[in-house]
């Protein structure tokens, strides 16, 4: 398999329950993303990873939000204590970068995330 | 990154060439224009990116006007399977500014 891979597709929690979540990236890949995607917006960042430095996190990454990327190749976003506003599509990408060049993402097919 | 803009939504007969426009009045010199499209509950897939000239592949083409403050994405014969949400998104390839931004996108259906 040559794309990013997701996993669950689909979880269902209850709020208040912990989530996580799993992003297998493009394994030349050093580079892992993940975003955020409610209905009907655009995907919005929420951290990014260059092996397995997290470089970045947005300001939407609360503190119960944690992601990490132990080994430079797969990455787990966690939700502690989920509430309804968290229930969305997660999407992982990822991307190759060398030197100062960045080339485009591939972006798995996401997690959807439903807190009832 | 430069912001941009796009309608909000667009309908092309099955067939016919899809033109998608895109307005990034703030684009600088080092930024390139992206478009990726999303089908529905599947991730973004990328289709084309240029920089000043216009490019093709199997997929698209990518016009860019000579000012840059603009672009068109064509489908030339838009087909079913093509109805997705497109997004154009300007970026800077160096290290400065690693993620791309998404903004809502134009909605393209192709009608039969």
């Amino acid at each position: 398999d040559t794309g990013v891979s997701q996993d669950p597709r689909h979880k269902i929690t209850k709020r208040g329950q912990n989530v996580t979540f799993r992003c297998d990236p493009i394994s030349e890949h050093n580079r892992l993303y993940w975003y955020r995607q409610t209905l009907g917006q655009g995907p919005e960042f929420l951290t990014y990873f260059q092996n397995e430095a997290q470089l970045e996190k947005s300001r939407l990454l609360s503190d119960r939000f944690s992601a990490e990327r132990p080994k430079g190749s797969f990455s787990t976003l966690e939700i502690q204590r989920t509430e309804q506003g968290d229930s969305a599509m997660y999407l992982c990408a990822s991307s190759l970068s060398l030197g100062n060049t960045n080339y485009g993402y591939t972006f798995g097919s996401g997690t959807r995330l439903t807190v009832v | 990154d430069a912001k941009t803009t796009q309608p909000t939504s667009m309908d092309c007969a099955e067939g016919r060439a899809a033109n998608l426009p895109c307005n990034h009045s703030t684009i600088s010199g080092n930024e390139y224009v992206y478009w990726y499209r999303q089908i529905h509950s599947q991730g973004p897939q990328y289709i084309i990116h240029g920089l000043k000239n216009n490019e093709t592949n199997e997929m698209a083409s990518l016009i860019i006007t000579e000012d840059r403050k603009s672009s068109t994405l064509i489908l030339p014969h838009a087909t079913l399977r093509d109805t997705a949400v497109y997004y154009c998104i300007v970026r800077s390839l160096t290290n400065t500014g690693n993620q791309f931004y998404f903004g809502t996108g134009t909605s393209l259906t192709v009608i039969p």
